[in-house]
């Protein structure tokens, strides 16, 4: 049982290049999410699919499109990178909404590391 | 602006000992409660998740959450150096689909 892939693990990009983060996810989960982690801060939503052909912006979404390709799938672009988006990428997912008992608890991918001179 | 709000640590804490974590948020329609270990390097893991008031044990860890005070708490017993990590906590947020996440503790176990 693979859970949450992430690709590539590690990328190193020059200024201005573009470049797409792949995830897909094989529990059959609903809503997935990507975050990223900067040292010494907490996790940091960038964008997030509540379900198959939606998407949101989260806390940080500016410089980055991403792409709900089907239940499993879920990318995320960065169009021109910008050192300042030097980071850990972790995508997550997690199983359907519990209604008024709350939400589940979400499972994380590897991580991908990007460093952008 | 809703937050999760952890003490950044180190924590050190005697092998054998009790370490006790805490986190306490400030949306009061917050229904999930998780904790997550993370290790120097890797992703976060979930360690336990908690919806109700009181107290939740899974083998040496126990969670508590007491939604009056806003709070939510970790006890590991019986610590050990294999705990020593980052514990992210995070509650559910503004909507249902969205976690708030502290910045971490990290905890040091000391043989």
């Amino acid at each position: 049982n693979a859970g949450v892939t992430q690709t590539p693990k590690f990328q190193v990009l020059k200024t201005g290049q573009s470049m797409t983060l792949q995830c897909a996810q094989d529990m059959n989960h609903n809503s997935m999410y990507w975050y990223r982690q900067d040292p010494g801060m907490g996790l940091r939503l960038i964008y997030y699919s509540a379900s198959e052909g939606t998407t949101d912006k989260g806390e940080v979404p500016n410089g980055y499109n991403v792409s709900r390709l089907n239940k499993r799938e879920f990318s995320l672009r960065l169009e021109s990178a910008a050192p300042s988006q030097t980071s850990v990428y972790f995508c997550a997912s997690t199983p359907f909404w519990l209604g008024t008992g709350g939400i589940q608890p979400q499972h994380f991918g590897d991580g991908t590391r990007l460093s952008i001179l | 602006q809703k937050e999760v709000e952890q003490n950044s640590g180190p924590l050190s804490v005697p092998e054998g000992a009790i370490a006790s974590l805490n986190c306490t948020y400030s949306d009061r329609g917050s229904q999930s409660f998780f904790w997550y270990r993370q290790y120097s390097g890797k992703s976060p893991e979930l360690i336990m998740s908690i919806y109700s008031n009181g107290d939740k044990e899974d083998g040496r860890f126990t969670a508590q959450l007491n939604k009056a005070s806003q709070y939510v708490s970790l006890l590991i017993r019986d610590s050990q150096p294999s705990d020593s990590a980052t514990y992210l906590c995070a509650a559910g947020g503004d909507s249902n689909y969205q976690l708030i996440w502290g910045a971490g503790t990290k905890l040091i176990i000391k043989p």
